[in-house]
């Protein structure tokens, strides 16, 4: 079964503290996507990448950085957290060349900082 | 620009009742249409698909046709469960250079009662 893997379900990280959250996908996408989930505000896309080494600011990138060294792996990266950064993370992942297919997403993982 | 809009929730329902949540969409272009579902503590999941008008996409029950001459992708399903309690997102896909830009509605969420 295929599937995009978050590592963390669940973290709480104090203010300032750098956090990494790392996302892997098995399907041998192209593109990777990280996005954040807050009530009433819908998805929100952080950053994404449509290959490794390439990285492109989403809509609200302010801070956060990401890095993709390998195909298969994106990483979320928190600066210096704060509480404004709690909320859900969403991973997710696609093929370049099939806007018919959709995105796979992880589970997500919700991060408290405190 | 291009954007989704569904109808506010939410919705509750009885076991068994007949379910239609509306999306509308604007984009230019020729997007694919998309639904995802998003159980309680879980990243979302693509429930059904359309790429091109006319097309009905259908899953687990629940149907939706590509509507080009009302810009609509409206979800149906004949008689809901409450297995079906969710937040269902509607999105469209639309092709730039290197990656597929997927914009998402605000999502709906549905309750469906014993």
């Amino acid at each position: 079964d295929v599937k995009v893997t978050q590592s963390s379900r669940y973290l709480v990280k104090r203010t300032g503290e750098k956090v990494f959250l790392e996302c892997v996908q098995d399907m041998d996408h192209e593109n990777m996507f990280w996005y954040r989930q807050d009530p009433g505000l819908g998805l929100r896309l952080i950053y994404f990448s449509y290959d490794v080494k390439m990285k492109e600011k989403g809509d609200i990138p302010e801070g956060y950085s990401v890095s993709r060294e390998k195909k298969e792996r994106f990483s979320l990266i928190l600066e210096s957290a704060s509480t404004n950064q709690t909320s859900m993370y969403l991973c997710a992942s696609s093929p370049r060349d099939r806007n018919y297919y959709g995105y796979t997403f992880g589970s997500g993982t919700r991060l408290t900082v405190v | 620009g291009n954007s989704v809009t569904q109808m506010e929730g939410p919705v509750t329902l009885s076991e068994e009742a007949f379910l239609t949540i509306n999306c509308t969409y604007t984009a230019t272009g020729y997007p694919s249409l998309f639904w995802y579902v998003q159980y309680p503590g879980e990243g979302l999941q693509l429930l059904l698909k359309a790429t091109k008008a006319d097309d009905k996409g259908s899953n687990k029950g629940f149907e939706a046709t590509y509507r080009k001459e009302t810009t609509s992708f409206h979800l149906e399903k004949g008689s809901v469960q409450v297995s079906d309690s969710a937040v269902y997102f509607c999105a469209l896909s639309v092709r730039k250079t290197s990656y597929d830009k997927v914009i998402f509605g605000p999502g709906t969420s549905l309750s469906v009662i014993p």
